[in-house]
């Protein structure tokens, strides 16, 4: 069945560093890749996503590259700020599914 | 303002109970979905349905139904069979033609003593 992979957390990084968390995947079908990012209290929101190999999602200052030859998704910022302080869920979805299945989730704490 | 909602936001109940979390979303989605949330485990599928008067089961359906009477509500009702209901669960939504970006509600934390 279809999986997602994320690393553990927590990471915790300094206000203005560079941030990296990995997501790898196994899919039955071809899949569109996502990132969802939780803040403390609230519901899960989309932060950026990609639907076909080699597409680049962006937001907030955030990217991930679809890689197909490496199965993964990687989430990236040059420079985090405090209020990115969440958690990260990367996250798949098949046509043949019908049904997001999500990683387990990283949580980031960004201090100053 | 288009959302979904969630109430309460803390549940409190006694071993034995059955209680139903709410779920209200004014987006005109057709599908809805519900997951559990605990430490370490990521959101697990619950319940999802693509349109009204019908619902699958996701993962982990047994202790849970639902219903889906209407297109904006889907309630969810947590069972006295469901082993180890305390938990954070969330409700969401998304368009028939979308259905990979689901908007999410804020989540009702249940507690049971």
């Amino acid at each position: 069945g279809d999986s997602v992979t994320q690393m553990e957390g927590p990471v915790t990084l300094s206000e203005e560093a560079f941030l990296t968390i990995n997501c790898t995947y196994t899919a039955t079908g071809y899949p569109s890749l996502f990132w969802y990012v939780q803040y403390p209290g609230e519901g899960l929101q989309l932060l950026l996503k990609a639907t076909k190999a080699d597409d680049k999602g962006s937001n907030k200052g955030f990217e991930a590259t679809y890689r197909k030859e490496t199965t993964s998704f990687h989430l990236e910022k040059g420079s985090v700020q405090v209020s990115d302080s969440a958690v990260y869920f990367c996250a798949l979805f098949t046509g043949t599914a019908s049904k997001l299945t999500f990683g387990t989730g990283t949580r980031l704490q960004v201090t100053l | 303002d288009g959302g979904i909602t969630q109430s309460p936001k803390y549940l409190f109940r006694k071993e034995g109970q059955n209680v139903t979390l709410s779920c209200e979303q004014n987006l005109n989605h057709d599908a809805m979905y519900w997951y559990r949330q605990d430490p370490g485990q990521g959101l697990r599928l619950i319940y999802y349905s693509q349109i009204v008067n019908d619902f699958q089961k996701g993962d982990i359906a047994e202790g849970y139904s639902v219903s889906r009477e209407k297109k904006e509500s889907f309630p969810l009702t947590v069972t006295s069979a469901q082993k180890n209901p305390t938990a954070f669960y969330l409700c969401a939504s998304a368009s028939s033609t979308r259905a990979h970006e689901q908007f999410f509600g804020p989540g009702t934390r249940l507690t049971v003593l």
